[in-house]
């Protein structure tokens, strides 16, 4: 089945710094990947879609320039929070969508298994 | 309003029961429903997906839809301790990559040995 590989799976750094964030689609291509945040006991928001070979679209509210997408190939996507402040201690968790005709469901977007960060 | 309501719970039960998880939305453009099951510190696991109204059918999982009073509910039959997750409901308008899914707040599922 569709495996979405995401690292780190968590991840500590100080203020000020950037955490670099990779989401791999493993066993297929995906042209489309999207970036969520989780704070706890609440819902996935969609932070942005990325599309290879294109720039990111942010959701309204998403600091495009604190939150540096880039999706450079068919099954890797990057996320970097730059200047890193302890709000932005969160649960970052990407998903991609098979890309057409490669026999994988359009529906139902698979996840990766998400990346803890924590601001000090 | 929100787009997606869901009871957050959390919700307990014991082992063999049947629970019944459910979600409302306010939009009837929506088409695309989905069940996801997420684990602690981990992603969400796509458990079902259904296409406007009626039921589908999963083993255990039974997802239904009513559009007529934006309605979505999924069914456990005989639980398992390990289906003690958080459940969350997700809406698109369409399948595609163009619309975006829309999720509950997830409902806390602790099924009791």
């Amino acid at each position: 089945g569709a495996v979405v590989s995401q690292h780190p799976s968590r991840v500590i750094c100080k203020s000020g710094t950037s955490v670099k964030i990779e989401c791999r689609s493993l066993d297929f291509q995906a042209t489309t990947m999207f970036w969520y945040r989780q704070f706890p006991k609440q819902s996935l928001m969609l932070m942005a879609t990325s599309n290879e070979g294109s720039k990111a679209t942010y959701e309204q509210g998403v600091e495009k320039d604190k939150f540096l997408i880039n999706h450079a190939s068919l099954t890797l996507s990057t996320l970097t929070v730059t200047s890193a402040h302890p709000e932005d201690s969160s649960f970052y968790i990407c998903s991609a969508l098979p890309t057409p005709g490669q026999g994988a469901s359009n529906y139902g977007y698979t996840f990766g298994s998400g990346t803890r960060l924590t601001v000090v | 309003q929100k787009e997606v309501e869901q009871d957050p719970g959390p919700l307990s039960v014991p082992e063999g029961a049947i629970v019944s998880l459910n979600c409302t939305y306010s939009n009837s453009a929506f088409q695309y429903f989905m069940w996801y099951r997420q684990y602690s510190r981990k992603g969400p696991e796509l458990l079902m997906y259904t296409y406007s109204s009626g039921n589908k059918e999963d083993g255990r999982f039974t997802a239904q839809v009513d559009k007529s009073s934006k309605y979505i509910s999924l069914f456990i039959r005989d639980s398992q301790p390990s289906d003690s997750a958080t459940y969350l409901c997700a809406i698109s308008l369409g399948g595609g990559a163009t619309n975006k899914l829309i999720f509950g707040t997830g409902t806390l599922l602790a099924v009791q040995p």
